[in-house]
Parts: C-alpha cells; structure tokens; sequence
C-alpha cells in the first residue's frame, strides 16, 4: 500500500532555530513529491521536487528529495514565528492519485 | 484573479439528507481533486479527475459521488451523508497533472453531519 510518513509530526523550536523536516515515501510509479505549509487556511505550494540530489530553495527554505532511500527534506533556518504552520508532505503515484503525509506541526516561540 | 472557489463554507445538516459541496476554478486547468482533512490523518483524497467526463477514486471515496460536465466545475455528492463524514473538505486544481504542476486548493468546506 503506497503512503507517505512525515516526521516528527510535532516540534517546537525557538526563533533563530534551524529545522529540518522529514517525509519518507513508499508510493508505486513516484512521479513528484510535493511540499505545503498550511497555516489556518487551505494549503499553499512551496516546493515541487522530481530529481534526486537537486536542491530547491526560496529565502529560508530549501528542499532536497533522495529518489533512492525514498525520502525529502525540509530545512527552514533562521526560524520566525510566521513559519509556525503545518507542512504537508505529498506524493503524486501511479494512476494520478495523490498521496498527502499527515503533516509535521511546527510552532515557533519567540 | 486566479482561484479555486467552493460553496458552501460552512454546513450543519442531519444523517441522511443528501448535500452537494461546488468547487469551481477560473484557470482552465485540467486536473482537479477532492480532499477531505481529519485531525491526526491528514489530507486524503477522496476523488480526483484528470479532465472533462474523466473522474477516478481516491484513498477514500466511499460514500461520495463527484462529476466532471464542464472543465471549470468539480461538485462533490454526498448522497446519504452521515456523522463520520464530519470534516473539512478541500478542492484542489493543477494545470496539467497531478503533482507535475502545483495544486491551488480552495478555502475549505468544513461540513457538519448531525
């Protein structure tokens, strides 16, 4: 059965921290893996990743995806509160579906 | 503005009385989906489809139905909804396909079975 598994699914870290969060796959036909913060409100996109070893980057965030141990990761550095969300991982697979981690609950103290 | 749209934003109704949730999206894209939100499980998605007349189930389609007539609208059906259908609803679009292009999810639908 194809599912994602991110962790921890909890973290609290003070501001200036560094974080680095994890989503592992097993998804048959892995086509891309996805990454969105969700605060109190609808998902939004921050990085979309289909090749190994290519780092992805806006501002303080950066994704890196490993297609042969069948994982990605997450980093934020420099930690504000307005990153305290909710980051979903998902995996898009064989036949179109797509299949969404059950998030990893980031809160920020200041 | 580009966007996803759904209606209603909120719902109480009772076991049994059917519902219909619309999701519209103005940016002609081909892929749209339905996801439900469950504290503790996540984003799953119900029903998905990858263009007009072209509707496939999700992790957890049962007890919903959806249609694709037009490229813009993706309603989700619930016929005979009961308690455990309680949750908030989300509908997502991309461009092409699935993940090959960033999903634009709606506001949210959060539904209350009684």
């Amino acid at each position: 059965e194809d599912k994602v598994v991110q962790s921890p699914l909890s973290l609290v870290v003070h501001e200036g921290d560094t974080v680095t969060l994890n989503c592992s796959y097993e998804v048959t036909n892995f086509r891309s893996l996805l990454w969105y913060k969700q605060e109190k409100k609808a998902p939004t996109f921050l990085f979309m990743l289909t090749s190994s070893g290519i780092e992805k980057k806006s501002g303080r965030l950066s994704s890196i995806l490993d297609k042969k141990e069948l994982f990605s990761i997450l980093n934020i550095t420099a930690t504000q509160t307005g990153d305290s969300a909710v980051y979903l991982c998902a995996v898009a697979g064989r036949d179109d579906k797509i299949i969404f981690g059950k998030g990893t609950r980031l809160h920020i103290l200041p | 503005e580009a966007q996803v749209t759904q209606n209603p934003r909120y719902l109480i109704t009772v076991t049994g009385k059917k519902l219909t949730v619309t999701c519209s999206q103005n940016m002609n894209h081909e892929y749209m989906s339905w996801y439900r939100q469950d504290p503790g499980l996540g984003l799953r998605q119900i029903y998905y489809s990858m263009n007009v007349e072209a509707t496939d189930k999700g992790d957890v389609p049962e007890g919903y139905k959806v249609s694709r007539k037009e490229k813009r609208n993706f309603p989700l059906i619930l016929e005979s909804p009961s308690p455990n259908q309680t949750s908030l609803y989300f509908c997502a679009s991309s461009l092409i396909r699935g993940a090959q292009e960033t999903q634009y999810f709606g506001p949210g639908t959060r539904l209350l079975v009684l």
